[in-house]
């Protein structure tokens, strides 16, 4: 089944710097990538997601990239603020199929003003 | 629009009672998950409903978990008995469709937060 590696665990960034998340994932029919972010105490929040035919999209300071054939792709927030703060997700799936959401472990980002 | 409902927020418990969450999704969303979040771990899928039929139970331990979905609508999850190791979040989500008809965004709910003593 499939299998997502989340990294770093922990990004500590001063208020206006870039972040950059990283996760791999193990099953190459996998096309559905979401980011969620996830504050204390709250559910978790879809920020962005990309499917597999797609190599970036963009919304305004976030943005994801895809390497399908690295089988990695990643969150970049760019003018980091501390409300940034949260733990972030990704997940992968295969549309289509009855194959679910499979998370990373998480990364706690802590934006310092 | 109404997010997902979950009751109730938190709940402590001893090892070996029971327990039980409910769960209401958005107005027509046919497709409901259960997940459980342990402390520090990303959300793990224990079933997922289509309308009130299961689609994937292979991650519930069904010796002490059950959950269903009667009419479709509201869903209610089980543990019996409790462990202490079932310590976690337990969060519902609901999908207009499920990802096995091209289905994506799922909308998570506030969770409960179960703590097994």
């Amino acid at each position: 089944g499939e299998n997502v590696e989340q990294h770093p665990s922990t990004l500590s960034v001063q208020e206006g710097d870039s972040a950059v998340i990283k996760c791999t994932y193990s099953d190459s029919a996998s096309n559905y990538f979401p980011w969620y972010k996830q504050e204390l105490g709250k559910r978790p929040q879809l920020i962005i997601d990309i499917r597999s035919n797609v190599g970036e999209k963009k919304d305004q300071r976030i943005a994801v990239t895809l390497n399908k054939t690295a089988k990695h792709f990643s969150l970049h927030i760019t003018e980091t603020q501390p409300e940034d703060s949260a733990v972030y997700f990704c997940a992968a799936s295969i549309l289509g199929s009855q194959g679910n959401l499979i998370f990373g472990k998480g990364t706690k980002l802590s934006v310092k003003p | 629009e109404a997010g997902v409902a979950q009751s109730p927020r938190y709940k402590i418990i001893e090892k070996r009672q029971s327990v039980a969450f409910w769960c209401n999704p958005i107005s027509g969303h046919a497709t409901l998950y259960w997940y459980q979040q342990i402390l520090g771990q990303g959300p793990k899928l224990l079933i997922q409903f289509q309308n009130n039929g299961v689609v994937d139970d292979s991650q519930l331990p069904k010796d002490r978990f059950s959950a269903e979905r009667l009419k479709g609508v509201d869903s209610t999850l089980k543990i019996q008995p409790a462990k202490l190791e079932d310590s976690a979040v337990y969060l519902c989500a609901s999908s207009l469709v499920g990802m096995g008809r091209g289905g994506k965004t799922q909308y998570f709910g506030p969770g409960t937060r179960l703590l097994v003593l």
